[in-house]
């Protein structure tokens, strides 16, 4: 049992290029998560997918989209990168119930470096 | 303001020792807290959960307490393990379910 699988672990960017991070999971869960963790704050949740079909934005959405491709998969795509960007990405899934409520699942995490 | 503080920043102890890590938060209205483990280049694990009526949970050498009175939570080790060198995150649930808070967590080294 996987849990929650994310690629790729690392990635180095230049300034104004595109990438997508992507994430599955293999818990049936209904949402998902995409955060990014900087040194000294707490995770700041980007978007999220309570279920199929649907993504809301988090705190701090800008610069990003997603697509929740299936319930299984849920992807975070930066169409041009900024170096403010650089962080830790994580993306999680919980079920039931919205934002995590009864935990979540995180995935091991996609080291992104702007240049 | 929605928030978590976490005490100390970072904390080193020797193993076999025991510690305890502060949660304080500011989070209304309130509905659960969660710690988290999260060890370097991992992404958090769950280790404890509390609603705002349980005072006390725990998980193996992890016990968590919870005061929703003064909105403090702490975080017990006992008997330290090179293992327990991590990241502890103290998370906060709004009840309206559209809200959740991250601390920015407490460093622990656990050194022989």
């Amino acid at each position: 049992n996987a849990g929650v699988t994310q690629t790729p672990k690392f990635q180095v960017l230049k300034t104004g290029q595109s990438m997508t991070l992507q994430c599955a999971q293999d818990m049936n869960h209904n949402s998902m998560y995409w955060y990014r963790q900087d040194p000294g704050m707490g995770l700041r949740l980007i978007y999220y997918s309570a279920s199929e079909g649907t993504t809301d934005k988090g705190e701090v959405p800008n610069g990003y989209n997603v697509s929740r491709l299936n319930k299984r998969e849920f992807s975070l795509r930066l169409e041009s990168a900024a170096p403010s960007q650089t962080s830790v990405y994580f993306c999680a899934s919980s079920d039931p119930g919205l934002q995590g409520g009864y935990g979540y699942t995180f995935g091991s995490g996609t080291r992104l470096t702007v240049v | 303001k929605n928030q978590v503080e976490q005490s100390p920043q970072s904390l080193i102890i020797l193993e076999g020792k025991n510690c305890t890590l502060q949660c304080n938060y500011t989070v209304s209205p309130f509905s659960n807290l969660r710690w988290y483990k999260q060890d370097t280049g991992r992404g958090p694990v769950s280790l404890t959960i509390m609603t705002f009526s349980e005072n006390t949970k725990s998980n193996g050498r992890y016990t968590a307490t919870l005061d929703a009175d003064t909105k403090q939570s702490s975080l017990h080790i006992t008997a330290s393990q090179l293992s327990d060198s991590a990241s502890y995150i103290c998370v906060a649930l709004k009840t309206s379910y559209d809200k959740v808070i991250f601390g920015p967590g407490t460093s622990l080294s656990v050194i022989p």
